[in-house]
């Protein structure tokens, strides 16, 4: 069974700051890695997603994720962080057996104006 | 083009009653997920459909049920409330279907409490 560890539940951070959530997962064959936002009173929204080719892969709203497949790890990057990226952020993964998402436990963003 | 719809987006049950949460995919849309969001387990896969049939399912128990119509709209039910099924409850859908590497689009979730 895959599943996927993310060991920042809560980062506070100035604007301007860089980011980087940390997201590793369990799995012994190909994954498809995703990170998910959610901010206040909205719906899960989608950043990046990771399939296969370059491992570097970038987002929406100047999010990047870089696939280590010797760590097992898809960190999420921002180099300026800004007050509206305040939400919780969740990395996912499937694999080619099925379109189940297995999730990390999220991490809860809170930029300081 | 309209997102996912879920209805109705709160609910308030007592134990041991039933309850059917409905999701409406994108225009379009063949697959529709469900996860369960709550504070101590997170975000947990429940089941998937594609094309009105089961394609895959969670580790949750049988009283977790779910079916997907003609035209893609998915109802779920829970039977004999818990007051541990207290969640919110999200619907994903994704065009193709395609395993593995379909994007999936979330719904706002139908928040159930259970008193």
């Amino acid at each position: 069974a895959q599943s996927v560890s993310q060991h920042n539940h809560h980062v506070i951070l100035s604007e301007a700051a860089s980011l980087e959530l940390g997201c590793n997962y369990s799995y012994g064959g190909t994954v498809n890695l995703f990170w998910y936002v959610q901010y206040p009173g909205q719906h899960l929204q989608l950043l990046l997603k990771y399939f296969s080719g370059d491992p570097l892969v970038k987002g929406i709203k100047g999010f990047e994720a870089e696939f280590i497949k010797s760590k097992f790890s898809f960190n999420l990057r921002k180099p300026s962080v800004q007050w509206s990226d305040t939400a919780e952020y969740f990395c996912a993964v499937t694999n080619n057996a099925g379109n189940m998402l297995t999730f990390g436990g999220g991490t809860r963003l809170m930029v300081k104006p | 083009k309209a997102g996912v719809t879920q209805t109705p987006r709160y609910l308030i049950k007592t134990r041991g009653q039933q309850v059917t949460l409905s999701c409406s995919p994108i225009s379009g849309h063949r697959s529709v997920s469900w996860y369960q969001q709550t504070p101590g387990q997170g975000l947990q896969f429940l089941f998937e459909y594609f094309s009105e049939t089961q394609r895959n399912k969670g580790n949750f128990p049988g009283r977790f049920s779910g079916r997907q119509f003609s035209n893609s709209r998915s109802e779920m039910n829970v039977s004999t409330l818990e007051l541990g099924d207290s969640a919110l409850y999200l619907c994903a859908s994704s065009l193709y279907g395609t395993v593995g590497t379909d994007t999936q689009y979330f719904g706002p979730g139908t928040r159930l409490t259970v008193l």
